[in-house]
């Protein structure tokens, strides 16, 4: 158990849809990342934020959106699905507070199928 | 931008074996951390091992171990004394440091390579 948890586990909705998943980081650590693994892009970075701010962004589509809220656990926000979105959402976390570690631990992740 | 290609899609052995799974990244920065993380049937992304770009000493955790070749931009993954347990895909992934403080940007994976440990 790597300590950061994801809600759901597993998501069905239909294309057109808005749906968002929520990660909730290792207690100590300040950043969180979300990352999707999907069949034909394999695991592709999306977005980082640290303690509130975002700070790097990758291949993130404009109908994605995520933020970190206070108590830094973070939700990613997908909208106007479609069936190519289906795929399985992991997020990450990293630096902790007190060791400045910046190894990233991952969250079971969200299985998402649009349908 | 940086690329990391892993050019062994699958490989097989047997219990017991030693096996050595390759990975080559491209970059042009010299501050940087590689990793090996195992995704097992489970889909849950485990971190194996972790190397500083810094450190000459090649790190080791139990049976995993790494040779890592800067100049060749290399960083192979050796399981030792493999088991039926390690049955996974392996990825190799990298992370440039961020200097601007508040962690490092987003890790980059390879495409993997599936691992079968044969009884």
């Amino acid at each position: 158990d790597s300590g950061v948890t994801q809600t759901p586990k597993h998501l069905i909705t239909a294309t057109g849809q808005r749906v968002t998943l929520r990660c909730s980081p290792r207690s100590g650590d300040l950043s969180v990342y979300w990352y999707q693994q999907s069949l034909d892009q394999g695991l592709q970075f999306l977005i980082q934020y640290y303690n509130g701010e975002e700070r790097a962004k990758g291949n993130i589509l404009e109908r994605f959106s995520a933020q970190q809220f206070p108590d830094l656990h973070s939700e990613l926000n997908l909208s106007s699905l479609e069936l190519g979105d289906s795929a399985l959402y992991f997020c990450a976390s990293s630096v902790d507070a007190t060791s400045g570690s910046e190894t990233q631990y991952f969250g079971p992740g969200t299985r998402l199928l649009v349908l | 931008a940086q690329t990391v290609t892993q050019s062994q899609p699958e490989m097989s052995v047997q219990e017991a074996e030693t096996v050595t799974l390759s990975c080559t990244y491209d970059t042009s920065e010299s501050n940087y951390y590689l990793f090996w993380y195992k995704q097992p049937p489970s889909r849950q992304m485990i971190l194996v091992i972790r190397q500083e770009a810094y450190k000459q000493q090649n790190a080791t955790e139990n049976r995993f171990s790494v040779n890592f070749q800067k100049a060749a931009k290399s960083f192979s993954l050796k399981i030792s004394d493999s088991q039926l347990g390690d049955t996974a895909m392996y990825f190799c992934a990298f992370m440039k440091l961020s200097y601007s403080g508040g962690g490092a940007d987003g890790l980059t994976f390879g495409k993997g390579t599936h691992l079968i440990i044969q009884p």
